[in-house]
């Protein structure tokens, strides 16, 4: 069965700072993978997807994540943190039914001044 | 363009109590689906539909029902609510079945007293 294990569920970096958020998934098919953001009081937003094409996936508000296979990981990443990331990410798994998505615990970002 | 509506925003219902949770869309999105999202849980599936007059389970489905009679309308009904069931509920919906961003609602609060 599919599955992603977010390590970390809190997170907490001074502005500026790099920021590392950390997935690992379990795939028996090739994985499609995800990171979407929630802030509060709100829905979920996609971040970024990787498909099987590029292994490193650009997304919005200046985030990125490389999917590495032989480390089953999909890491995101941004160079300088500001305080408006400040939110809940989440990493998700495509089904091997296709059919749904599956997420990960969440990581709470914590931004410092 | 609204994209995904929720409604309502809050409810605080009485265990025993019964009640429909509504999403609608206007993507004339096929694929939509039902989450509740709990502290340290991440996101839960409990019923998805691919399209109209077709339904499925996800994994946390008991207490739950839904139908789908239309492309823009699926509601998720308590049939008889459960303090287990207190919970914010997400109505996500999917377009291109090849694209897996998600659109989400902004999510119900629901409170099971």
């Amino acid at each position: 069965a599919q599955s992603v294990t977010q390590l970390g569920s809190h997170v907490s970096v001074s502005e500026g700072a790099l920021v590392l958020l950390r997935c690992n998934y379990s795939s028996s098919v090739p994985p499609y993978l995800f990171w979407y953001v929630q802030y509060p009081n709100q829905g979920l937003q996609l971040l970024l997807k990787y498909t099987s094409a590029a292994t490193l996936v650009k997304g919005i508000n200046g985030f990125e994540a490389e999917f590495k296979k032989s480390e089953t990981s999909f890491h995101l990443t941004k160079p300088s943190a500001h305080m408006s990331d400040a939110a809940e990410y989440f990493c998700a798994v495509r089904d091997s039914s296709a059919s749904k998505i599956i997420f990960g615990s969440g990581t709470r970002l914590s931004i410092r001044p | 363009n609204a994209g995904v509506t929720q409604t309502p925003k809050f409810q605080v219902l009485k265990t025993g109590q019964s009640m429909t949770l509504q999403c609608a869309q206007d993507m004339n999105h096929e694929y939509m689906s039902w989450y509740r999202q709990d502290p340290g849980m991440g996101l839960r599936l409990i019923h998805y539909s691919v399209g109209a007059g077709i339904t499925d389970q996800g994994e946390v489905p008991n207490g739950y029902n839904v139908s789908r009679s239309t492309t823009e309308d699926f509601p998720l009904r308590l049939l008889s609510a459960a303090p287990s069931q207190t919970s914010v509920y997400f109505c996500a919906t999917r377009g291109d079945p090849g694209d897996y961003g998600y659109t989400f609602g902004s999510g119900t609060r629901l409170t099971v007293v």
